[in-house]
C-alpha cells in the first residue's frame, strides 16, 4: 500500500481564493482524520470521519472551511475564501479500529498571501 | 475541552545522554498514543498504550501510561543521531477514536 496520499505537496494562494487540498486514505481503514500543524497551535484536529460520515466537526475554524467524503478512498478539505492565517501544514491521516495508530500523509503546505 | 500538555517543550542533549519527554492530559484517557516528527516530515505511529500503569519497550524507548490514565512518559536510553524530531503523545478519549494531540517535545542532539 501506497499510504495516505494527499494533493498538492504545496500551495500558495492570494488571499481570497479558494484552495481545495485532498486525500486519500489507506484502503480498508474507516476512519479519516483532517489536521492542521502550526508553530502556535501545534496539531489541531479540524474534523473526522467514520465510514464516509463526518462524526466531529468541532474543530473546523469557520464557515469558510468545509470537508467532504464521498467514497471511502477520496475526502477533500475546502478552503473558500481563503485568508493569510490559514497558512499552515494540513495533515489527512487514516486508521482502522486496533492498536495501530493513524497513518498520517506527507501533508500539504499551505501558504496564503 | 481537553488539553494534553508535554514538558519540556525543547531539550538538547549531547549524544548518548539519555531523554525522556512527560505528558500530562486534563482528562482520564482510553489509551494514549507516541508518535515522532522528523523535521519537515509527518506523525509517524510509535506505541498505544491502553492499560493503568502498563510499560513498553521499543530497543531503545520505554513508555508509561499513568495508573491514574491521565500522564505518560516516553524515555530514550543513550540517544542517537537519528532520534532527532519532535515527539507528541495523543490522548484518546472513552467513547470516541478522536486524538487530542500533546505540544510535542522538540529533541535536538548534539554530536
Amino acid at each position: 500500500d501506497a499510504g495516505v496520499i494527499q494533493s498538492p505537496r504545496h500551495e500558495v494562494t492570494e488571499m481570497g481564493q479558494e484552495v481545495t487540498l485532498r486525500c486519500k486514505p489507506i484502503s480498508g481503514h474507516n476512519s479519516l482524520f483532517w489536521y492542521r500543524q502550526t508553530m502556535m497551535r501545534g496539531l489541531e484536529l479540524l474534523i473526522y470521519f467514520n465510514n464516509n460520515v463526518p462524526i466531529d466537526d468541532s474543530g473546523m475554524p469557520e464557515d469558510r472551511f468545509s470537508a467532504k467524503m464521498p467514497n471511502a478512498s477520496f475526502s477533500t478539505l475546502k478552503i473558500q475564501p481563503s485568508e493569510p492565517r490559514d497558512s499552515a501544514v494540513y495533515f489527512c491521516a487514516s486508521s482502522s479500529l486496533g492498536p495501530y495508530g493513524y497513518t498520517f500523509g506527507s501533508g500539504t503546505r499551505l501558504t496564503v498571501v | 475541552g481537553q488539553q494534553v500538555m508535554q514538558i519540556p517543550q525543547y531539550q538538547h542533549v549531547q549524544e548518548g545522554e539519555d531523554f525522556t519527554t512527560y505528558c500530562n492530559s486534563s482528562t482520564t484517557l482510553s489509551n494514549i498514543q507516541w508518535y515522532k516528527q522528523r523535521p519537515g516530515g509527518h506523525p509517524v505511529f510509535l506505541i498505544q498504550l491502553v492499560k493503568s500503569g502498563e510499560v513498553k519497550k521499543q530497543k531503545r524507548l520505554t513508555f508509561q501510561f499513568g495508573e491514574a490514565k491521565k500522564n505518560s512518559s516516553l524515555h530514550i536510553t543513550a540517544t542517537q543521531t537519528t532520534d532527532v524530531g519532535t515527539y507528541f503523545c495523543a490522548g484518546c478519549n472513552f467513547g470516541n477514536e478522536k486524538l487530542t494531540f500533546g505540544t510535542g517535545t522538540r529533541l535536538t542532539i548534539i554530536p
